[in-house]
């Protein structure tokens, strides 16, 4: 059974970069079949899709991040990564990564808060 | 980028009632829909995907509707373990994009 883990620092200074792991086990990054996705929810909000990571290697972003944001799959380590950059206050969210979501396959991390601020 | 409406955003319901929200696309999406709960502090399960298929290990009792524009889900008796949030999220188009969610309040 695929487990996702999201780890990374829960603080990040206003201007800085937000980086992000997700550990994963039960299975492989390098399938190439499984579409990887990072989600973000605001504190009292609902889920935002962020991007992902296709099977064919290619990048898609949701247009209101794409500029700041990366994501990319290390095979070595197992595990997708998020970076976001010139992170403000809208950015405090607790941040999810999944696998395949909105299918059979769909599985998601238990997300980890990160909070910007000075 | 498909902009998703839920409705009611929230509601008041006992158990053993039957429930039934809504989710609208602002463009005609075919049947890539998917249903999420979320309970406080929780990751969304995810309920149903393709509109209308029931993800393993998820009770009978709720079952997903609709196509293009406009979707349901519907729970055909209300269980204690049921109140929470309900989302919806397309994944027709990227962007992908979540409803802003149903809430069910216990009555």
């Amino acid at each position: 059974q695929l487990r996702l883990q999201e780890s990374g620092p829960g603080l990040v200074k206003p201007s800085e970069t937000l980086s992000l792991s997700c550990a994963v086990s039960g299975g492989s990054v390098s399938r190439n079949n499984f579409p990887w996705a990072w989600m973000r929810q605001p504190p009292g909000k609902g889920p935002e899709w962020i991007g992902a990571f296709l099977y064919d290697g290619n990048t898609v972003y949701t247009p209101s991040l794409q500029s700041r944001v990366a994501i990319s799959v290390d095979t070595s380590k197992n595990h997708l990564s998020l970076k976001l950059r010139s992170v403000t206050a809208a950015d405090t969210a607790v941040y999810y990564c999944a696998c395949h979501p909105a299918s059979l396959l769909d599985s998601w991390g238990q997300g980890v808060l990160v909070t910007v601020s000075s | 980028a498909i902009q998703m409406t839920q409705y009611p955003s929230s509601l008041s319901a006992s158990v053993g009632d039957r429930v039934t929200f809504t989710c609208r696309a602002s463009q005609g999406i075919r049947s890539d829909l998917a249903w999420y709960q979320q309970k406080p502090g929780r990751a969304p399960q995810l309920l149903i995907y393709a509109a209308s298929k029931l993800q393993s290990g998820v009770p009978s009792r709720f079952s997903g509707s609709g196509s293009a524009t406009y979707f349901t889900l519907t729970i055909s008796s209300l269980q204690p373990e049921d109140f929470a949030t309900y989302y919806c999220l397309q994944d027709h188009n990227f962007p992908w994009t979540f409803g802003q969610g149903t809430r069910v309040e216990m009555k």
